[in-house]
């Protein structure tokens, strides 16, 4: 079945870095997606890394990804209160002839100061 | 450019009432969703639509009907709320989904509570 799987929640202290985990089951996504989500406000795509890649570094953001193990990361180096929202994983798999985006639970990130 | 907005922001419904919620997107885009978050769950698809005219279901469309009359409208309907639909639901629009990799743009999203 889909399922894509985090943990809740994450505290860190500002400047340190944030990693966020996910695991998803579904073999076949082609890529992998991480949202934020601010308070109050929708979702915003933040960085995406397609299936045959293992790393994408972005700035302040390296995602990680483990197709054996159907793993996922996000680190945030030196981490900002304004980092603090829920961030969400989320695979996309097809269905019929277009795809569609499985989330996970999301993971609320709060930076301490 | 806006990119995609909702009306209502919020509302309050007793059981068995009816409302319609308003999405409207101004980047042309073909493709629509509607989904419901829910504490503790990630975003569930309710329905979508792949362009003007079309609507299809998603993962939790019971007690849910939608509309995509102009293409830059997706309206979803609540017919007899139920304080199960109690939710925020959001909107999102993507260029394409028939291919691999579309980006979906979210609306701000609607808190609903139903008594």
């Amino acid at each position: 079945g889909e399922d894509v799987e985090q943990s809740l929640f994450l505290s860190v202290r500002e400047g340190d870095s944030s990693v966020i985990n996910c695991t998803y089951t579904d073999s076949s996504s082609t890529y992998l997606y991480w949202y934020k989500q601010e308070p109050g406000a929708g979702l915003q795509l933040l960085t995406y890394i397609f299936s045959n890649m293992d790393m994408k570094q972005d700035q302040r953001l390296t995602v990680l990804l483990n197709k054996k193990d159907k793993h996922l990361s996000l680190r945030i180096a030196d981490t900002q209160t304004g980092d603090s929202a829920i961030y969400f994983c989320a695979e996309n798999i097809g269905v019929d002839s277009s795809y569609k985006l499985i989330f996970g639970s999301g993971t609320r990130l709060l930076v301490r100061p | 450019n806006a990119g995609v907005t909702q009306t209502p922001k919020f509302r309050v419904l007793k059981t068995g009432q009816s409302m319609t919620l308003l999405c409207a997107q101004d980047m042309n885009h073909e493709y629509m969703y509607w989904y419901r978050q829910d504490p503790g769950m990630g975003l569930r698809l309710i329905h979508y639509s792949v362009g003007e005219g079309t609507t299809a279901k998603g993962e939790v469309p019971d007690g849910y009907n939608v509309s995509r009359l102009k293409k830059q409208n997706f309206l979803l309907g609540l017919e007899s709320a139920a304080p199960s639909q109690t939710s925020v639901y959001f909107c999102a629009s993507s260029e394409n989904s028939g291919e691999p990799y579309s980006e979906q743009y979210f609306g701000p999203g609607t808190r609903l509570t139903v008594t």
